[in-house]
């Protein structure tokens, strides 16, 4: 079945720059949306078709891509970005999938 | 304001049936595509399945370990998407989030299902 293949987990250090990577075959075909989860809360959309971002979502998070793989940055990483990163997109049945999912700690 | 609400999750035994409800509000619920995601304990998110609009031909799709046990389906008429759960297994235990599949996805907060006996 297909998967998206995210790193587990991301340390960086408060005002520094985290860059998230979610790969997949499908992805040049597919956007991708990616989501922020913080313990016990329901996840959060903050990038959306590969490099949108909804209102609401501070300027610090953004999304590109590049072949068969996305990339989620947030730059000038706050405390408040500690949480469980999802990236999501469709194979090529157009089913969707959610990537392994990687936990980002601010140090 | 779109906003999305989950009902219908509890206790139930396995093999046990369970069914969600999802009450839609704040767009045009008939035009949209609608998902259920979940999320076991601990677990990352799975998508469960889908079910189109009605004008793109109403029919549905399945992850692989719900196919043939889980039935999704919707009322326009009242905006609520429905999921049926049968043959309940231990691993279905989770939080269930209804979602939209809009140009920007909506997710409602979630519901848990326990199955455990």
């Amino acid at each position: 079945s297909y998967e998206l293949t995210q790193p587990p987990s991301v340390s960086v250090s408060p005002g520094q720059t985290a860059r998230i990577t979610c790969s997949g075959d499908a992805l040049p075909q597919h956007y991708a949306y990616w989501y922020q989860q913080k313990p016990g809360q329901a996840p959060v959309l903050v990038i959306y078709k590969d490099s949108e971002r909804p209102s609401g979502i501070p300027e610090r998070f953004s999304g590109s891509s590049s072949g068969t793989t996305v990339t989620l940055s947030i730059s000038g990483v706050q405390a408040e970005d500690e949480a469980d990163y999802y990236c999501q997109s469709a194979d090529s049945s157009g089913i969707y999938v959610f990537g392994t999912g990687t936990k980002v700690t601010v140090l | 304001e779109v906003q999305l609400v989950e009902s219908g999750g509890g206790l139930v035994k396995p093999g046990g049936s369970l069914r969600l409800s999802c009450a839609a509000s704040g767009f045009t619920f008939s035009n949209a595509w609608m998902s259920w995601v979940r999320q076991a304990p601990g677990k990352g998110l799975e998508w469960v399945g889908r079910i189109k609009s009605k004008t793109d031909g109403g029919t549905t799709d399945y992850t692989a370990p719900v196919k043939g046990r889980f039935t999704i389906s919707r009322d326009d008429s009242k905006d609520t998407l429905y999921l049926q759960m049968n043959s309940l297994k231990i691993e279905d235990t989770a939080v269930y989030y209804c979602t939209t599949e809009l140009s920007i996805p909506y997710w409602g907060q979630g519901t848990l299902v326990t199955v455990s006996s």
